[in-house]
């Protein structure tokens, strides 16, 4: 069974100050991971995703993760925010069989002037 | 390329009456999947198509939740009758099949359905 944690249900930085969204995830098996992002009234846009080809993976926008099975942690990060990267930022995992993404519940960040 | 499309895109209704969602995936795409959003959440599978067949559909209240996928192409969600905890985001999403196992899942816009 997989699952998926995300650390902190608000994020806040200022405008230019490192992104830093935690998430951490439980699979029995070698997993996929992936980072959403949903802009208000909007559907969810891949950002990036692991498939074990390399542990740092760069994703649109800036964004960047890296996956650690040790922590088993899929951190993502941006070196620096800017106002459009504010929206709700989601964390999902599926197993190398299943179509079925599991969903973190988000992490919204708000970019400060 | 068009994205998936959804409609209607707000639906308000009262607790008791019936609604329905409506999904046009993106073509070619023969994965379809519907999910429930709660506020504050993020989405969980309800069903998912390959092609015409429902081969998950584990997640689904079947009480009062039924979909279907006609023709392997457009799908809708039906709910009858709506209670006020059926409040919700509901998207759809699609996907190819392809040499690759991750396959991205490309979602909608969602339905916001608001029961009275």
């Amino acid at each position: 069974a997989q699952s998926v944690t995300q650390l902190g249900s608000h994020v806040s930085v200022s405008e230019g100050a490192l992104v830093l969204l935690r998430c951490n995830y439980s699979s029995s098996v070698p997993p996929y991971l992936f980072w959403y992002v949903q802009y208000p009234n909007q559907g969810l846009q891949l950002l990036l995703k692991y498939t074990s080809a390399a542990t740092l993976v760069k994703g649109i926008n800036g964004f960047e993760a890296e996956f650690k099975k040790s922590e088993t942690s899929f951190h993502l990060t941006k070196p620096s925010a800017h106002m459009s990267d504010a929206a709700e930022y989601f964390c999902a995992v599926r197993g190398d069989s299943s179509y079925k993404l599991i969903f973190g519940s988000g992490t919204r960040l708000l970019v400060r002037p | 390329e068009a994205g998936v499309v959804q409609s209607p895109r707000y639906k308000i209704i009262e607790k008791k009456q019936p609604v329905a969602f409506w999904c046009n995936p993106i073509s070619g795409h023969n994965t379809l999947y519907w999910y429930l959003q709660n506020l504050g959440q993020g989405p969980e599978l309800l069903i998912r198509y390959e092609n015409e067949e429902a081969v998950d559909d584990s997640q689904l209240p079947k009480d009062r939740f039924s979909a279907e996928r006609l023709k392997g192409v457009d799908s809708t969600l039906k709910i009858q009758p709506a209670e006020l905890g059926d409040s919700a985001v509901y998207l759809c999403a699609s996907s190819q099949r392809t040499q690759s196992s991750a396959n991205e899942q490309f979602f909608g816009p969602g339905t916001r359905l608001t029961v009275l």
